[in-house]
């Protein structure tokens, strides 16, 4: 079964507004989570890593004021997509590492899919 | 980090095998090779990794070469639920490395019935 949960699985706003999205370990605790965005026909593109009880570091060219991320606890990260405008309509995943090894697979979410009209 | 290529797509008959290639051909002595695995609409999903021996599990099998710089991941008997875009990563087990994983295009896969 699914190890990480992501919430919505599809969302539709309006531009202007904020979406928030949820992504939770199910049975394990993750200290480092991972968000990535991804276009039709595209590949994943990372977007950040989420670190519990400290900031994201956000990857070249992601807009930290516009894409908040918020690691609170060990097993629940969020993406707000602030200000949502058309050009923000995309598939958003995360994942989390499951496992001590460095070398553990990583777990995605089944993403959001995320349309702003 | 290294960067691998692989071809755009491939195409398989249902229950046969199917081999998918990828070049890595600056590979580090540290880099771990990872496949995951996206079918349509969904988040990717782990397949199988190694760092130098083959490896074999439920899902496939892991074909390195000697010198590092290819692999090859195994399907072997394709089902049509193994149609997904396939994507061969370089992951840098080094102390300090990156846990991220990077996407390239990936292999997508078509299985005919």
């Amino acid at each position: 079964g699914a190890v990480v949960s992501q919430h919505p699985s599809r969302v539709i706003c309006k531009s202007g507004t904020s979406v928030k999205i949820e992504c939770r370990s199910l049975d394990f605790q993750a200290t480092t989570m991972f968000w990535y965005r991804q276009f039709p026909k595209q590949s994943l593109m990372l977007m950040a890593t989420s670190n519990e009880g400290s900031k994201a570091t956000y990857e070249q060219g992601v807009e930290k004021d516009k894409f908040l991320i918020n690691h609170a606890s060990l097993t629940l990260s969020t993406l707000t997509v602030t200000s949502a405008h058309p050009e923000d309509s995309s598939f958003y995943i995360c994942s989390a590492r499951r496992g001590q090894s460095y070398n553990s697979p990583l777990h995605f979410g089944n993403g959001t899919r995320l349309t702003v009209t | 980090d290294a960067k691998t290529t692989q071809p755009n797509s491939m195409e398989s008959n249902e229950e046969e095998p199917v081999h998918l290639p990828c070049n890595h051909s600056t590979i580090s002595g540290t880099d771990y090779i990872h496949w995951y695995r996206q079918l349509p609409s969904q988040g990717p999903e782990y397949v199988i990794h190694g760092l130098t021996s083959n490896v074999n599990n439920r899902m496939a099998s892991l074909a390195i070469a000697e010198d590092r710089k290819s692999s090859t991941l195994i399907l072997h008997r394709a089902t049509l639920r193994d149609a997904a875009v396939y994507y061969c990563i370089l992951r840098d087990r080094a102390q300090g490395g990156s846990e991220k994983l990077v996407f390239g295009k990936g292999t997508k896969l078509t299985v005919n019935p």
